[in-house]
C-alpha cells in the first residue's frame, strides 16, 4: 500500500537551530512531493514542491527540501529556525496518473523556544 | 488569491443525525477534495471529485457520501453520524487537466458527535 511516513512525531528545539525533518514514502512510480505547515489556528498551506528537475527545492520563509529518489525521502530542512516557525509539517506525496490526490503523513508538531 | 471556503468551523451533532458539510471555492478549480485530520494520523482522504456529478472513493469511504451539483461546490454528508467520525474536516480544491497541481485548504469543521 502507498504510504508516508514521517519519522517524528514531536520536535523541540531553541531558537537559531537548525532544522531537519524526515519524509519516507512507499510508491515506486512517479511522483510529485509537497510540504504543508499548519500554523496555529490557520488553514494548512504550502511550504514548498517539488515536480522535476533539481531535486533541492527552495520554499517559502527560508524552508528547503531535497528530494533523494534512491531513498524514496524528501527531508525539510532549515539553517535557524525561529519562534514563528512552531506549527505542524505534513509532508505529501502525489502518484501520477491517480486524479491528483495527496497521500500525507502523520505531520511533525515542531515547538520553537524563544 | 485562492479561497476555499467552509460552511462551519465548529459543529456539535448527536449520534444517528444526518450531517452535511459545506465547501465552496472561487478559482474556478475541476478537483476538490474531502479530508478528515487526526492527531497522529495525519489527513487522510475520503472523497474526492474531479467534475460536476462526479466522485470517487478516497481511502477511508465509509459512513461518508459527498454531493457536487454545482463546480465550486461539494458536500460531505454523514448519514448516520457516529462518535468516531468526530474529527477536523479539511475541503481543498485544485485545478484540473494537470494531475499535477497543489491543493489549496479551507480553515477545517471542527465537528463533535455526542
Amino acid at each position: 500500500a502507498q504510504s508516508v511516513s514521517q519519522h517524528n512525531h514531536h520536535v523541540i528545539l531553541s531558537e537559531a537551530a537548525s532544522l531537519e525533518l524526515g519524509c519516507n514514502y512507499s510508491y515506486g512510480g512517479t511522483v510529485n512531493l509537497f510540504w504543508y505547515v499548519q500554523y496555529p489556528g490557520q488553514h494548512l498551506q504550502l511550504l514548498l514542491k517539488y515536480f522535476s528537475g533539481d531535486p533541492l527545492v527552495k520554499g517559502i520563509k527560508g524552508f528547503e527540501a531535497e528530494f533523494i529518489k534512491s531513498k524514496f525521502s524528501f527531508n525539510l530542512r532549515k539553517p535557524s529556525v525561529q519562534w514563528s516557525d512552531t506549527a505542524e509539517y505534513f509532508c505529501a506525496v502525489m502518484p501520477y496518473n491517480q486524479g491528483g490526490k495527496l497521500i500525507f503523513g502523520q505531520g511533525t508538531e515542531l515547538s520553537v523556544k524563544p | 488569491d485562492v479561497k476555499v471556503t467552509q460552511s462551519s468551523r465548529y459543529l456539535v451533532k448527536r449520534t444517528g443525525e444526518k450531517v452535511f458539510l459545506e465547501c465552496v471555492q472561487d478559482m474556478d478549480h475541476e478537483n476538490m477534495f474531502w479530508y478528515r485530520q487526526d492527531p497522529g494520523l495525519g489527513l487522510r482522504l475520503i472523497y474526492f471529485s474531479y467534475d460536476v456529478k462526479m466522485k470517487e472513493k478516497g481511502d477511508i469511504p465509509e459512513g461518508y457520501s459527498v454531493s457536487r451539483e454545482k463546480k465550486e461546490r461539494f458536500s460531505l454528508i454523514l448519514e448516520s453520524a457516529s462518535t468516531n467520525q468526530t474529527s477536523m474536516y479539511l475541503c481543498a480544491s485544485s485545478f484540473g487537466g494537470s494531475p499535477y497541481n497543489e491543493q489549496f485548504f479551507g480553515p477545517g469543521t471542527r465537528l463533535t458527535v455526542l
